[in-house]
C-alpha cells in the first residue's frame, strides 16, 4: 500500500533553514508527482508546490518561491522540503501528497503524517 | 489565482440529519473539484474527486454535486466519525487552493 513518511518535528531558530523529508513506499517513486502543502491555524491549506521524481522539474505557488525548494533523491525514493530564511510565520505542520499510482494528478489520495515546524528563538 | 469560498464555517448537526457544505470557486474550474475530511491531529483524507467521485473506502452516505461554479458536499445520514472538518480543493489549474473549511459538530 502507498504510504509517506515524514520526518520528525523540527524546533528551528528564525533565519535558519531547515530541510523536511518524504519517504515514499508501495509504488513507482518517479511515476507520481509529489505535493508540498502547508497547514496553518490562521492561513488554512495553502499548496506549495509539486515535483516530477522523475525529471526534477518543479512548479511553486508564487508565494512560497524563494521561500520553499524541493527536490528528490530517486535512490531512496525520498522527497525533500527546504526552507530557508525561516520567521516565525512559516510555522506550521507540512505535509506532502500525492494522487496515488492510479490516482488523477490534482487530487491528494495519498497524504503524509506531516511535520510540525515550529520556528522560535 | 482561483478563490474557493466555503460554508458555512461550522455546522453542528444531530445524527442521522442530512448535512449539506458548499463552496463556491471564483471561476470556471469545470469538475476538477475535491472533497477533504480532516480529523483532529491527523492528515486530510480524500473523499470526493473530480466532484463526484468517491474515492476509494469512502461510505456512500457521501455525494458531491455541482451546479455552475457552485459545488456541494452532502452527507445523507451524519454519523459520529463523519464529525471533523471538511475542505474544498480546485485542481483546475496552479496553484491548487483549498476552501477555508467547514467544521461540523454533533448538536
Amino acid at each position: 500500500q502507498v504510504q509517506l513518511q515524514q520526518s520528525g518535528a523540527e524546533l528551528v531558530k528564525p533565519g535558519t533553514s531547515v530541510k523536511l523529508s518524504c519517504k515514499a513506499s508501495g509504488y513507482t517513486f518517479t511515476s507520481n508527482h509529489m505535493n508540498w502543502i502547508k497547514q496553518t491555524t490562521g492561513q488554512g491549506l495553502e499548496w506549495i508546490g509539486i515535483i516530477n521524481p522523475g525529471s526534477g522539474g518543479t512548479s511553486y505557488n508564487v508565494k512560497f518561491k524563494g521561500k520553499a525548494t524541493l527536490t528528490v533523491d530517486k535512490s531512496s525514493s525520498t522527497a525533500f522540503m527546504q526552507l530557508s530564511s525561516l520567521t516565525p510565520e512559516d510555522s506550521a505542520v507540512y505535509y506532502c501528497a500525492s494522487r496515488g499510482e492510479f490516482g488523477v494528478e490534482g487530487f491528494f489520495a495519498y497524504w503524509g503524517q506531516g511535520t510540525l515546524v515550529t520556528v522560535s528563538s | 489565482d482561483i478563490q474557493m469560498t466555503q460554508s458555512p464555517a461550522s455546522l453542528s448537526a444531530s445524527l442521522e440529519e442530512i448535512v449539506t457544505i458548499t463552496c463556491q470557486a471564483s471561476q470556471n474550474i469545470g469538475n476538477w473539484l475535491a472533497w477533504y475530511q480532516q480529523k483532529p491531529g491527523k492528515s486530510p483524507q480524500l473523499l470526493i474527486y473530480g466532484t463526484t467521485s468517491l474515492a476509494d473506502g469512502v461510505p456512500s452516505r457521501f455525494s458531491g454535486s455541482r451546479s455552475g461554479t457552485q459545488y456541494s458536499l452532502k452527507i445523507s445520514r451524519l454519523q459520529v466519525e463523519d464529525i471533523g472538518i471538511y475542505y474544498c480543493q480546485q485542481a483546475s489549474s496552479t496553484p491548487r487552493t483549498f476552501g477555508g473549511g467547514t467544521k461540523l459538530e454533533l448538536k
